[in-house]
């Protein structure tokens, strides 16, 4: 079992739309949680972490936690078409001081 | 805040040749560098993690005689392929943390072609 699972994709999503990305790990003592970006040909760009259970809002993104389902997602909102991209999870876990990445999901909002 | 660069952005290098590439935190104290490899189309692979003043640790699979890591000060770790050949060709980028950051912040990568 992989430590951080991702679905490759990709995901299609209508212009303005809300596009799902989810994640799941298996270290259950993990306790930060991030999700990047990643343009193609451009490295990753932090986003959002989170570190407690619910929803953390920062504008148009929202990061869900539930960490008794082992589970990470992000809500894009009004999906526009510079939001395509990769988008990476990644969890710190309890015992390691190294962030480990999913393979990420690749997301495509069409016009 | 948070700011890491690399240098350079891209090079292209004859084949045997050893390539330094640079990875600097702008301003922040980086306490430990990643340093990372990513072929097209594929996932980030973690090559190594160093610590200031630290020997680096590489991942399974990864030379430490060919990829040579010097995390020398808090603020600039260098990554040296050493005898590149083409099959080395990859984009290489480098990640840093700090004490007081939580997440780690990507350099803007350094592309290596070896002909």
């Amino acid at each position: 079992q992989k430590e951080v699972e991702q679905n490759s994709g990709p995901l299609s999503v209508p212009e303005g739309a809300i596009a799902s990305l989810n994640c799941t790990y298996s270290d259950r003592g993990s306790q930060s949680f991030f999700w990047y970006r990643q343009y193609s040909g451009k490295s990753p760009e932090l986003i959002m972490s989170i570190y407690s259970n619910g929803d953390k809002e920062d504008g148009r993104f929202t990061a869900q936690l539930n960490k008794a389902s082992q589970y990470v997602s992000l809500l894009i909102r009004d999906s526009q078409p510079s939001d395509s991209a990769t988008y990476l999870c990644a969890v710190r876990p309890s015992s390691a001081s190294k962030i480990i990445f999913g393979s990420g999901t690749r997301l495509s909002i069409r016009p | 805040g948070a700011v890491v660069s690399q240098h350079p952005s891209w090079v292209i290098c004859k084949s045997g040749t050893s390539v330094k590439i640079e990875c600097r935190s702008l301003d922040f104290q980086a306490t430990t560098m990643f340093w990372y490899r990513q072929f097209p189309k594929q996932s980030l692979m973690l090559m190594a993690t160093s610590n200031e003043g630290s020997k680096a640790t590489y991942e399974q699979g990864v030379e430490k005689d060919k990829f040579l890591i010097n995390h020398a000060s808090l603020t600039l770790s260098t990554l040296t392929v050493t005898s590149a050949h083409p099959e080395d060709s990859s984009f290489y980028i480098c990640s840093a943390r700090g004490t007081r950051l939580v997440g780690q912040f990507f350099g803007p990568g350094t592309r290596l072609t070896v002909l």
